[in-house]
C-alpha cells in the first residue's frame, strides 16, 4: 500500500538552532502532504498544507517563518523548525492523502526535543 | 470549519467486553469518517472508515455506525483483548476539501 517514509524519528537540538523533517511518499506521487503536531496526550493538530510546487497554506495560529515548508516535488516535503525552543518540543508527522482511494497514510512521526 | 467531538476520554473495560466511543461533527458537508489507533509514539493506524453513502462497516471485532441526520459517528469493538489498549482517534473530512479534522481522542484501557 500507499507508505510515507518520515526522517528522523527522533532529534534532539540545542535552542536556536534549525530542524528538518522529511517526508517522502515512496509508491505515488503526493501533491498535497499535511503536518501535523502531537504535544504529550493532545490529538493531532494540523499545523499546515503543503501543496508541490506551491506556497503552503498554515492553520491560525501557526508561524510560517518558524515552520518552513517546502514541497518541491511530487515525493517530498519537508518542514524546518527554526530557532527552535524548547516549546517547540513535540511530536511532528507528516500524512498523505492517497491518490485513488482518498483515505490518508502517516509518517512515522519525529519525536523533536529541544534542549 | 468542521469541530469534531469525541466521547469519552478514558475507557476502562474488563477483557471480552464490548467498548464503544462517540463522535459528533458540525460540518454537514463532511463525507469521509476514518477511526484510528494510536499507541504510544508511533503513527496512527486507520482501523475502519466510513463514508456518508452507508450507515454501518464492520470488520471482524470492529464495526462503525454512521448517523448523518444527527451528525454523529461510533466505534464499537468486541470481545476485547488487552492489545487493544491504545488512544483512539475519530476524524472527520468535510467534501470538497482534503484535510482531516480530529477528535481528541479516547484512552482505551482493556484489563486481563
Amino acid at each position: 500500500g500507499a507508505v510515507v517514509s518520515q526522517h528522523p524519528s527522533r532529534v534532539i537540538c540545542k535552542s536556536g538552532t534549525s530542524v528538518k523533517i522529511e517526508c517522502r511518499s515512496l509508491d505515488f506521487q503526493a501533491t498535497t502532504m499535511f503536518w501535523y503536531r502531537q504535544f504529550p496526550k493532545q490529538s493531532l493538530m494540523l499545523m499546515a498544507t503543503s501543496n508541490e510546487g506551491s506556497k503552503a497554506t498554515y492553520e491560525q495560529g501557526v508561524e510560517k517563518d518558524k515552520f518552513l515548508i517546502n514541497h518541491a516535488s511530487l515525493t517530498l516535503s519537508t518542514l524546518t523548525v527554526t530557532s527552535a525552543h524548547p516549546e517547540d518540543s513535540s511530536f511532528y508527522i507528516c500524512s498523505a492523502r492517497f491518490p485513488l482511494s482518498g483515505g490518508y497514510t502517516f509518517g512515522s512521526g519525529t519525536r523533536l526535543t529541544v534542549v | 470549519g468542521e469541530n469534531v467531538e469525541q466521547h469519552p476520554s478514558t475507557l476502562s473495560v474488563q477483557e471480552g467486553d464490548s467498548a464503544v466511543i462517540k463522535c459528533t461533527y458540525s460540518d454537514s458537508a463532511s463525507n469521509y469518517f476514518p477511526w484510528y489507533k494510536q499507541e504510544l509514539g508511533k503513527r496512527p493506524q486507520l482501523i475502519i472508515d466510513i463514508r456518508s453513502n452507508v450507515g454501518e462497516k464492520k470488520d471482524q471485532r470492529i464495526a462503525v455506525t454512521l448517523n448523518k441526520t444527527a451528525k454523529h459517528f461510533s466505534l464499537h469493538i468486541t470481545e476485547t483483548q488487552p492489545e487493544d489498549s491504545a488512544v483512539y482517534f475519530c476524524a472527520s473530512v468535510a467534501s470538497g476539501y482534503s484535510t482531516l479534522t480530529f477528535g481528541k481522542g479516547t484512552m482505551l484501557l482493556v484489563s486481563p
